[in-house]
């Protein structure tokens, strides 16, 4: 069974930075591109971070980028995002997710249940 | 960046009922789109991907078409359990972007 458990939401000020894990089981993670997708309370999901298989290659959209860097740990079977300079707009659950196997074009199969990251003073 | 454009915003059905959720993007897509369900207080859920490809486990009352700029997810026979919000997203082009979802009811 696949399964994705996120750690490291909380609070924390603005212009800090926190540190997100997901643990990844029940498949060959090293073979998968994983993702970081959020949802800001009560709204839409925003794709915020896709990293490639071996960790060469990362993906932000403009409203991260720079300020958001994931990576991976394919023999701990973990994705993290160290998220810094952080915003009140970065308040949301962040949710790991599983995408394509070899591949970045690829749908979100599975997800995380979400770790609740709230920016405020 | 490509928009996707999803209506209606809420919709409310009866059991029984057949919904029909639409997402248009501002560009071909080339049916990189994907369908997902998500609960109250749960995590999101695929659905569809490919445009029209039922993933695992998902009931075969869920079906997606469309292609290039225009796509739909049909619900037949709604169930209480349909309950949710649905999100559609597009994988062509980074950045990957969602529609602002659908909250489906029952009546």
């Amino acid at each position: 069974e696949v399964q994705l458990v996120e750690s490291g939401g909380g609070l924390v000020q603005p212009g800090r930075s926190l540190k997100l894990s997901c643990a990844a089981s029940g498949f060959t993670f090293s073979n998968y591109y994983m993702a970081w997708v959020r949802q800001a309370p009560k709204k839409g999901l925003e794709w915020v971070a896709t990293i490639s298989t071996s960790g060469s290659r990362t993906y932000y959209p403009d409203s991260v980028k720079g300020r958001f860097t994931i990576s991976r740990d394919n023999a701990k079977s973990s994705l993290y995002l160290q998220m810094n300079s952080l915003k009140s707009e970065d308040t949301a659950t962040y949710y790991c997710a599983r995408g394509g196997v070899w591949n970045n074009y690829s749908w979100f199969a599975y997800w995380g249940q979400g770790t609740l990251v709230t920016v405020s003073s | 960046d490509i928009q996707m454009t999803q209506s209606p915003a809420s919709l409310s059905a009866s059991l029984g009922e057949t919904v029909t959720i639409e997402c248009r993007a501002s560009e071909d897509i080339y049916s990189n789109l994907a369908w997902y369900q998500q609960k109250p207080g749960n995590s999101p859920q695929l659905l569809i991907y490919d445009a029209n490809s039922l993933a695992d486990g998902v009931p075969s009352r869920f079906s997606g078409s469309g292609s290039g700029t225009q796509y739909s997810l049909k619900i037949n026979s709604l169930q209480s359990e349909d309950v949710a919000s649905y999100f559609c997203q597009q994988y062509n082009n980074y950045p990957f972007t969602f529609g602002s979802g659908t909250k489906l009811e029952i009546k």
